[in-house]
């Protein structure tokens, strides 16, 4: 299946200082890439989706100014966690919707491997 | 709106037994559904997606079936193997919207 790397799968960092993560689609164009966070024995709640050249779209209650999501290209989407807190420890996880046509292209979803991370 | 609820919570069985966990939703017009598998700490691995005009999936030893109707799916896991523990997920695609997950079920399979 197409693959989705994440950078980095772990970090560690003060509160206060910003946190940047690439989400990557390697071997297929995404069109659409989302950004979950997952608490810890809890499922995977949506943060935002983003759109290659578009502004993202964010779900209730995340805030986009804390938030700040990028998509330059079919292929990688960034998301920075601005003065980062200690409520903002979580784990990250991108995903990416195929083009349909290109490889994996039946709008399958694929998701990244995970990002950790820990606001001292 | 979509809710996506799955059964049993955690389900701990026997090396070589076979298995089915439940994933049902409340709204039937999706596009497709995907079970995914998690191991602790790690990311997402894709295990089957079923689209909306199908009514089965197989890989290997996995089986996902889909009964729009009744707004269901299972996983049907064959033969378990104690590398099978993990968590599992299924997330609902509705036309026009985004994923929404199950709370998943743990699986922990006892050598």
């Amino acid at each position: 299946g197409a693959v989705v790397s994440q950078h980095p799968s772990r970090v560690i960092c003060k509160s206060g200082t910003s946190v940047k993560i690439e989400c990557r689609s390697l071997d297929f164009q995404a069109t659409t890439m989302f950004w979950y966070r997952q608490f810890p024995k809890q499922s995977l709640m949506l943060m935002a989706t983003s759109n290659e050249g578009s502004k993202a779209t964010y779900e209730q209650g995340v805030e986009k100014d804390k938030f700040l999501i990028n998509h330059a290209s079919l292929t990688l989407s960034t998301l920075t966690v601005t003065s980062a807190h200690p409520e903002d420890s979580s784990f990250y996880i991108c995903s990416a919707r195929s083009l349909l046509g290109t490889s994996g292209g039946n709008n399958e979803q694929f998701f990244g491997p995970g990002t950790r991370l820990t606001v001292l | 709106k979509q809710e996506v609820t799955q059964i049993p919570a955690a389900l701990s069985v026997p090396e070589g037994e076979n298995l089915v966990l439940n994933c049902s939703f409340t709204d039937s017009a999706i596009y497709n559904l995907q079970w995914f598998r998690q191991d602790p700490g790690k990311g997402l691995t894709s295990l089957l997606l079923i689209q909306s005009s199908q009514r089965e999936q197989t890989s290997g030893r996995l089986n996902a079936s889909l009964d729009k109707s009744s707004g269901r799916s299972t996983l049907y896991i064959a033969a378990s193997q104690p590398g099978d523990s993990a968590t599992y997920l299924c997330a609902v695609h509705n036309y026009g919207q985004n994923f929404v997950f199950g709370p998943g079920t743990r699986l922990s399979v006892l050598p």
